[in-house]
């Protein structure tokens, strides 16, 4: 099945310090998710983006699916987006169903 | 609305417990999901439901049972249930497993300890 793979796996900031985080996947994906799992354990949709780039507010992600790889860039970052962040794709060439996580980037952001 | 609902939260049980954990969606999607979260780990998928029918076991042990009565919910009995399966139980959603379009969408969770 597909690889993710996401670096860092830790990363601490400073209160208003930017962050790019990376995910490399090894093979073609109809379906790339970024999430950020908050400290109750809910997961949060960021973006569905399979290919490009999009934006919503201080995040934004790109993805580059001819190289494999997707970009979650976190600007003036805030306590409150502290938690761990997931990367998960869907192999185009498997099951249209099974979503393959990453092992997560566990951020930190201090006052 | 881009919202599924888990109940209960919190659960505690015996291992000669028998119980429920439910989830429900109201976004008209046609396939749900049930996956395991231990602690400091990636979510693991264990069951698909697609158009009400199981489409995907992941080998998961008979002492988990699914069901899907309708589109719009779904139930994960547990029976026999040992310590090691103590863990988080995240449900989620898909709008059509079969469209190029398949963003799923996760519930809250429910935290299950198994005395």
């Amino acid at each position: 099945g597909i690889q993710v793979e996401q670096s860092p796996p830790d990363l601490i900031l400073q209160e208003g310090a930017n962050s790019t985080l990376r995910c490399n996947f090894s093979d073609s994906v109809n379906n790339l998710q970024w999430f950020h799992q908050n400290p109750w354990g809910q997961l949060i949709n960021l973006f569905y983006i399979p290919s490009g780039t999009k934006q919503n507010g201080r995040l934004s992600a790109t993805t580059v699916a001819t190289e494999r790889y997707s970009l979650l860039y976190i600007s003036s970052s805030q306590t409150t987006d502290s938690g761990v962040y997931f990367c998960a794709a869907v192999n185009s060439g498997g099951s249209n169903y099974k979503l393959t996580f990453g092992k997560g980037t566990l951020l930190t952001v201090n006052p | 609305d881009t919202e599924v609902t888990q109940t209960p939260k919190h659960l505690v049980m015996g291992m000669t417990n028998k119980k429920s954990l439910k989830c429900e969606q109201h976004m008209g999607h046609r396939a749900m999901y049930w996956y395991k979260q231990k602690a400091k780990k990636p979510p693991e998928l264990m069951f698909v439901y697609s158009y009400e029918k199981l489409s995907i076991n992941e080998s998961v042990p008979s002492r988990f049972s699914p069901e899907c009565p309708n589109s719009s919910l779904l139930n994960l009995h547990l029976h026999a249930l040992q310590p090691e399966d103590s863990a988080l139980y995240l449900c989620a959603s898909s709008q059509d497993p079969g469209s190029s379009y398949n963003e799923q969408f996760f519930g809250p969770g429910t935290r299950l300890t198994v005395l």
